[in-house]
């Protein structure tokens, strides 16, 4: 069961254009949302999140827009650079569940041309 | 500096045998996390341990066990009970709930492999 799901494997931009990504998820209880970086052999970097409570989160380059009603949220990278090259996950977590246990999409690989 | 180190980098291990993959964070994180990620899928979560002493199964438990003996550390283990041990695992550490919403770290991984 999938609860967090990114149903684009692959994205590919040019160089100064908008990317988006987008994560659909299907537990209401979910109220904190983040999206991570990932470069091979590398660790997952956090990147941007976004409680349950706002509909944006904006940091620099990144904004994360949550719309709880169709359960969906995505990652705005304005503009886009080379160096954003890389597999993005989403990833939710609900409250006094586990810990803070997070729940990852599959990833998308987004591909920036210069 | 502080971070997640996760060693070593590379490991194989043959079959029968027990491997362990070392996690150590001078973050000061309560929570410690392990992850696991196969080829063209999310990280599945694998063990985790909100204090010292204690610690849970998540999803994928099965052929894997844990300990949480000292704040800094949380070693994993495969055992011969995996049978596709074959992945790249993920260490990450917390504040833990207690500190608000707050984002899991992650360490560079460990890549194992049969030989």
């Amino acid at each position: 069961d999938q609860q967090v799901k990114q149903n684009s494997p692959s994205l590919s931009v040019q160089e100064g254009r908008i990317s988006i990504l987008n994560c659909d998820y299907t537990n209401s209880m979910f109220d904190y949302f983040l999206w991570y970086k990932k470069y091979p052999a590398e660790g997952p970097t956090f990147l941007i999140s976004i409680s349950s409570i706002k509909d944006k989160n904006e940091d620099g380059r990144f904004t994360v827009f949550l719309n709880k009603s169709a359960k969906h949220l995505s990652l705005h990278i304005v503009p886009s650079q080379p160096g954003d090259s890389a597999v993005y996950f989403c990833a939710a977590s609900a409250p006094h569940s586990s810990g803070d246990k997070l729940t990852f999409g599959t990833g998308t690989r987004l591909a920036v041309r210069p | 500096d502080g971070g997640i180190t996760q060693s070593p980098k590379y490991l194989f291990r043959k079959e029968g045998q027990n491997v362990t993959l070392s996690c150590e964070q001078n973050l000061n994180h309560d929570a410690m996390y392990w992850y696991r990620q196969d080829p063209g899928q999310g990280l599945r979560l694998i063990y985790y341990s909100q204090i010292v002493n204690d610690f849970q199964k998540g999803d994928i438990a099965e052929g894997y066990s844990v300990s949480r003996e000292k704040k800094e550390s949380f070693p994993l283990t495969v055992t011969s009970a995996q049978k596709n041990p074959t992945a790249f695992y993920l260490c990450a550490s917390s504040t833990g709930r207690t500190g608000g919403n707050q984002p899991q770290h992650f360490g560079d991984g460990t890549r194992l492999s049969i030989l």
